[in-house]
């Protein structure tokens, strides 16, 4: 079964600041990776994915995310954060090949951006 | 193109009752998930719809079931609710399966007293 890491509760980081927001991955063969941000009280909003091809991802509202096959790593980062950026993020997973599982998301890291 | 809607946004019930939701997806996609979220377990894989077959199926008992539609629309069923089963329930949908983008909705709010 796969599975996915999001080490940090919490990330603060100031206005202006880059920022990044870590995740690491379990899978069997390869990954399907994702990002979604949560507002309160709403559903989940897609930020970018990896499926194939070039290991540096670009999605919405300026974020990226950098596939690393040997480190199982696919952290979200982005090179000025903004106050309205900060939200719950959810790092998700699903193995190319198919399977049983739908998405298997972490447990969600909450982004704080300090004006 | 409008997006994944659910209904009802807010639902409460008691321990025993049965509960059904619904979910109708952006127009086009032909399938359709469903998690569920509380603070404890975080988000949670309920089952996947394909062309109104069942796909996938995550670690649930089996009050909770579902189903989908002809026209792609999907309900989920919770019966003989209890506490535990107060949550966020998520519906989300894609194109296809596999790599496909799942868009999410609103979500359900169900509180079970």
């Amino acid at each position: 079964a796969q599975s996915v890491a999001q080490p940090e509760d919490q990330v603060n980081v100031a206005e202006g600041n880059p920022l990044t927001v870590k995740c690491t991955y379990s899978v069997s063969g390869n990954p399907y990776l994702f990002w979604y941000v949560q507002y309160p009280n709403r559903g989940l909003q897609f930020l970018l994915k990896y499926i194939t091809g070039d290991n540096l991802v670009k999605g919405s509202y300026g974020f990226e995310a950098e596939f690393n096959k040997s480190q199982t790593s696919f952290h979200l980062k982005k090179p000025s954060a903004l106050v309205s950026d900060s939200a719950l993020y959810f790092c998700a997973v699903r193995p190319s090949g198919g399977g049983a599982d739908g998405l298997t998301f972490g447990k969600g890291t909450h982004l704080i951006i300090q004006p | 193109k409008a997006g994944v809607t659910q209904t009802p946004r807010y639902l409460i019930k008691t321990r025993g009752q049965q509960v059904t939701l619904s979910c109708s997806p952006i127009s086009g996609h032909r399938s359709v998930s469903w998690y569920q979220q509380t603070p404890g377990q975080g988000l949670q894989f309920l089952f996947e719809y394909f062309s109104e077959t069942q796909r996938n199926k995550g670690n649930f008992p089996g009050r909770f079931s579902g189903r989908q539609f002809s026209n792609s629309r999907s309900e989920m069923n919770v019966s003989t609710l209890e506490l535990g089963d107060s949550a966020l329930y998520l519906c989300a949908s894609s194109l296809e399966t596999g790599g496909d983008t799942q868009y999410f909705g609103p979500g359900t709010r169900l509180t079970v007293l």
